[in-house]
């Protein structure tokens, strides 16, 4: 059992559809993260969250929309998509955005936009 | 610019015996930390371990041993006595102490044969 929960674990849209991706955990961790992970390509930060406040947008374009109510829970609101948005969305948490710790990933979303 | 590099796409190894994971990398920074995560076909990103720019001594974690050369600027995983459980995508990642954002290396992918 993850400490990071995502769901859904798959997920199909459309191009004109909106959904959200959801991220938990209950480590006590200030930090919570997106990555995208593309085939053939490194993990790209998206988003950092320290202490509920965003500290990075990595020039994520804004048809992804991040928000992070507490510090347990992140969503990933998606809405008009393109087929190249499609991925696996990790989730991931760490005590604190500063220092070197290792985060807790989730299992991630495989995201498919047809 | 900070950057990791890991020049083996593939790489097999019979069960039991050790395998050595190639990981290189650059930055200005002179505090960062250096990190190894598993990735199971499941998906989820599993931290395996850390090592300190300042750490004189290389880190371990059971099985798992960082052969740190900071001149060479090099940070490769050694995995002894491997298990079939050990097939994997495995990530180099690197973060400085000063905040920026955790970089990740392309990955190589573990196969360990019967």
């Amino acid at each position: 059992e993850t400490g990071v929960t995502q769901t859904p674990r798959h997920l199909v849209m459309g191009m004109t559809n909106k959904k959200s991706l959801k991220c938990e955990q209950h480590l006590g961790h200030n930090a919570m993260y997106w990555y995208k992970q593309s085939a053939k390509k490194p993990l790209e930060l998206m988003f950092v969250y320290n202490f509920k406040e965003q500290t990075e947008n990595n020039s994520v374009p804004s048809r992804f929309s991040p928000e992070c109510p507490n510090s347990s829970h992140l969503f990933l609101h998606l809405h008009t998509l393109q087929p190249e948005d499609s991925a696996l969305y990790l989730c991931a948490s760490s005590p604190f955005d500063r220092g070197n710790y290792g985060y807790t990933f989730g299992s991630g979303t495989r995201l498919t936009v047809v | 610019a900070q950057k990791i590099t890991q020049t083996q796409p593939g790489m097999f190894v019979q069960e039991k015996e050790a395998v050595t994971l190639d990981c290189t990398y650059d930055t200005s920074d002179p505090s960062y930390g250096l990190f190894w995560y598993k990735q199971p076909s499941s998906g989820e990103m599993i931290f395996l371990i850390y090592q300190g720019s300042y750490d004189q001594q290389n880190a371990t974690e059971g099985r798992y041993s960082l052969n740190f050369q900071k001149a060479r600027k090099s940070a490769n995983l050694v995995i002894s006595a491997s298990q079939l459980g050990d097939s994997a995508m495995y990530f180099c990642a690197m973060k400085g102490t000063g905040g920026f954002k955790t970089i990740f290396g392309a990955g190589t992918r573990l196969f360990v044969k019967a």
